[in-house]
């Protein structure tokens, strides 16, 4: 595609619910990167993917956060019991291979946990 | 972990300055990246590099690797450079993904 898109653009939730969030990468694109920015925040990373495997999650905040890639390239971040701290700007990103290449971002999801 | 510092956190500046803002980490790294935000949330990479200068455009983005310490420079600033510019560290080992400074608030007035 013509770059990275997320779906949905805004997400509200109330405490408690579950929500899934969607990467499309670049496509062809190997790898695959998820961030989460709080308000007025830089970025924090929370995983990334290469192809189909997860090879770094040491960024998820808690086990209530689990992201896959099962064919290796679309992307879902699914949080389990939304807390109200979890609200943020979910961005994912995408590069031809690896962490040391240029990364193009999605627009983002906002999620807003009640 | 590292740690990514910038400054200033604000800057205002007239069109036409000259701005340089800056970013220091902690521990080594093997790539920085220079990023910019605009309202609404859309990030567009600007520059990944491991030593030395380059430029595109009127955007300059310098690295000290021994000082742990890079600069990014705009020449001849224009309002539509208004936006928040996000440095982010690669560390050596390429663990943890990239760790983030808290971005630089630029306005540009006409």
């Amino acid at each position: 595609g013509a770059g990275v898109s997320q779906s949905p653009r805004y997400k509200v939730a109330k405490r408690g619910q579950d929500v899934a969030l969607r990467c499309d990468p670049i496509s062809g694109h190997v790898s695959l990167f998820w961030y989460q920015q709080a308000l007025g925040q830089g970025p924090e990373f929370l995983t990334y993917f290469q192809n189909e495997a997860q090879l770094d999650k040491s960024g998820l905040p808690s086990d209530r956060f689990f992201a896959e890639r099962p064919e290796g390239s679309v992307s879902t971040l699914k949080i389990q019991r939304t807390q109200q701290e979890d609200s943020a700007v979910y961005l994912c990103a995408s590069s031809r291979y690896g962490q040391q290449e240029t990364q193009y971002f999605g627009p983002g999801t906002r999620l807003l946990v009640l | 972990k590292n740690e990514v510092e910038q400054s200033p956190q604000n800057l205002t500046a007239q069109e036409g300055e000259f701005i340089t803002i800056n970013c220091s980490y902690s521990v080594g790294i093997s790539a920085l990246h220079w990023l910019q935000q605009h309202p609404g949330g859309g990030i567009v990479s600007l520059f990944m590099l491991s030593s030395g200068k380059k430029k595109h455009g009127r955007l300059i983005a310098t690295i000290n690797i021994q000082e742990k310490h890079s600069s990014l420079h705009i020449t001849a600033s224009h309002p539509r450079d208004s936006a928040v510019y996000i440095c982010a560290a690669l560390d050596r080992r390429g663990a943890d993904g990239l760790t983030f400074g808290k971005g630089t608030h630029l306005i540009i007035q006409p």
